[in-house]
């Protein structure tokens, strides 16, 4: 079945880069998405990339992809009070259903 | 542009009463989805909608959850009745096309 894992917590001081760290089961997974969540707010799509890339970039996001470990991760380069949020990690087949892992709490500390 | 809009944001509730959500979906959004999210947990699918149809209701508990999407743009998720174990965040999220589905801010449901 469909399994995502993330790290429960992850804490950072302001400036540093943050990794957060996902592993999921599904090895026909297309979709690859980076969401976050701020305290009482809805989930914001950060950035997704396709089953067939390594590695996707977009300002201070690196999304990297290890296909053969079913293994992405997300890189917050100059990492700044406002990043502190919930990440999620989710995977999709189709596209259309999309299973989250448990969320990692970044924390940064200033 | 107005994003995914969801009412109300808290509801207390007693056991064995009924609720509905409300959502509305970006303007144009013929993809809609039902997401419950419980605490210190990702959001879990429950329901998807192609416009009036849904296309994916597997794991909507059907004995007590229900769903409409009339004329293929808002959307109602009703529970009758309430138990306990239902206290969560309801979740409604629109996508026009494959991968890119924005979420409202959800409905906080406690049920006492």
């Amino acid at each position: 079945g469909e399994d995502v894992e993330q790290s429960l917590f992850l804490s950072v001081r302001e400036g540093d880069s943050s990794v957060i760290n996902c592993t999921y089961t599904d090895s026909s997974s297309t979709y690859l998405y980076w969401y976050k969540q701020e305290p009482g707010a809805g989930l914001q799509l950060l950035t997704y990339i396709f089953s067939n890339m390594d590695m996707k970039q977009d300002q201070r996001l690196t999304v990297l992809l290890n296909k053969k470990d079913k293994h992405l991760s997300l890189r917050i380069a100059d990492t700044q009070t406002g990043d502190s949020a919930i990440y999620f990690c989710a995977e999709s087949m189709d596209g259309n259903k999309l299973v989250f892992g448990a969320g990692t709490i970044l924390r940064v500390k200033s | 542009e107005a994003g995914v809009v969801q009412s109300p944001r808290y509801k207390i509730i007693e056991k064995k009463q009924p609720v509905a959500f409300w959502c509305n979906p970006i303007s144009g959004h013929n993809t809609l989805y039902w997401y419950l999210q419980n605490l210190g947990q990702g959001p879990e699918l429950l329901i998807r909608y192609e416009n009036e149809e849904a296309v994916d209701d597997s794991q909507l508990p059907k004995d007590r959850f229900s769903a409409e999407r009339l004329k293929g743009v808002d959307s109602t998720l009703k529970i009758q009745p309430a138990e306990l174990g239902d206290s969560a965040v309801y979740l409604c999220a629109s996508s026009t096309h494959r991968g890119e589905a924005f979420f409202g801010q959800g409905t906080r449901l406690t049920v006492v």
